[in-house]
């Protein structure tokens, strides 16, 4: 099984600055991973697959880079609607798998 | 709008049975991958299982094989996850979620989540 690691799991920053999150795969996924938003009482949205690609109706502020074991997402200049909790998701390998997730607070 | 709407939760005694539904709108369902995903409180999301579009092949987390079977009904637009032998660590909400237009395993978008709670 993949293992993805997320660090950091906490990230405090203002409204404005900019986001990165990382995730770090146990083995080589090529491109195959994905990163979702969830916030409290809701369930994941979709935000980027395949490493870099932005999913419908997401915001160019959200970009993704990466490949093989590494992997980041950055989110520049936060709006108060992105502090959420962050995973990322592999589909390189069966089963698929999330990370432990990163939380985006407000510092 | 694509919506995804999950029922059947609740409490259930270790060793029970529980059958959740995921009733689909507004896509064509019997062209999508179908997942189920769940999430134990304050914890990650872990994914349970997918099933193919016309529902002939399905693959399973080694956590919940030989207790789980997912289906799927084309004509009524459901998904359906049948668990037997539920233990306390099944206990999650547990979200439908279809395959995504990017790729059958992206889950895009999700339901909103139906409790699944077991315990004596």
């Amino acid at each position: 099984e993949i293992v993805l690691t997320q660090s950091p799991a906490t990230l405090s920053l203002s409204p404005g600055e900019s986001a990165t999150l990382s995730c770090r795969a146990s083995q080589s996924i090529t491109r195959f991973l994905g990163w979702y938003q969830q916030k409290p009482g809701q369930a994941p949205r979709l935000l980027i697959y395949d490493a870099s690609n932005r999913a419908t109706g997401i915001p160019a502020r959200f970009s993704g880079s990466g490949s093989g074991t590494d992997f980041t997402l950055t989110i520049s200049n936060l709006e108060p609607e992105d502090f959420a909790v962050y995973y990322c998701q592999q589909r390189g390998q069966w089963p698929l798998t999330f990370g432990g997730g990163t939380k985006v607070e407000t510092k | 709008e694509v919506q995804l709407v999950e029922s059947g939760g609740g409490l259930v005694q270790p060793g029970g049975s529980l059958r959740l539904s995921c009733a689909a709108s507004e896509f064509t369902f019997s062209s999508f991958f179908m997942h189920w995903v769940r999430q134990a409180p304050g914890k990650g999301p872990v994914w349970v299982s997918r099933v193919s579009t016309d529902g002939s092949s399905a693959v399973y987390a080694d956590s919940v094989k030989g207790r789980f079977t997912i289906s799927r009904d084309n004509a009524k637009n459901t998904l359906y996850l049948q668990m037997n032998s539920l233990r306390a660590e099944d206990t999650a909400v547990y979200y439908c979620a279809r395959g995504a237009d990017s790729g059958a395993n992206w889950f895009d978008p999700w339901g909103q989540g139906t409790l699944v709670t077991v315990s004596s």
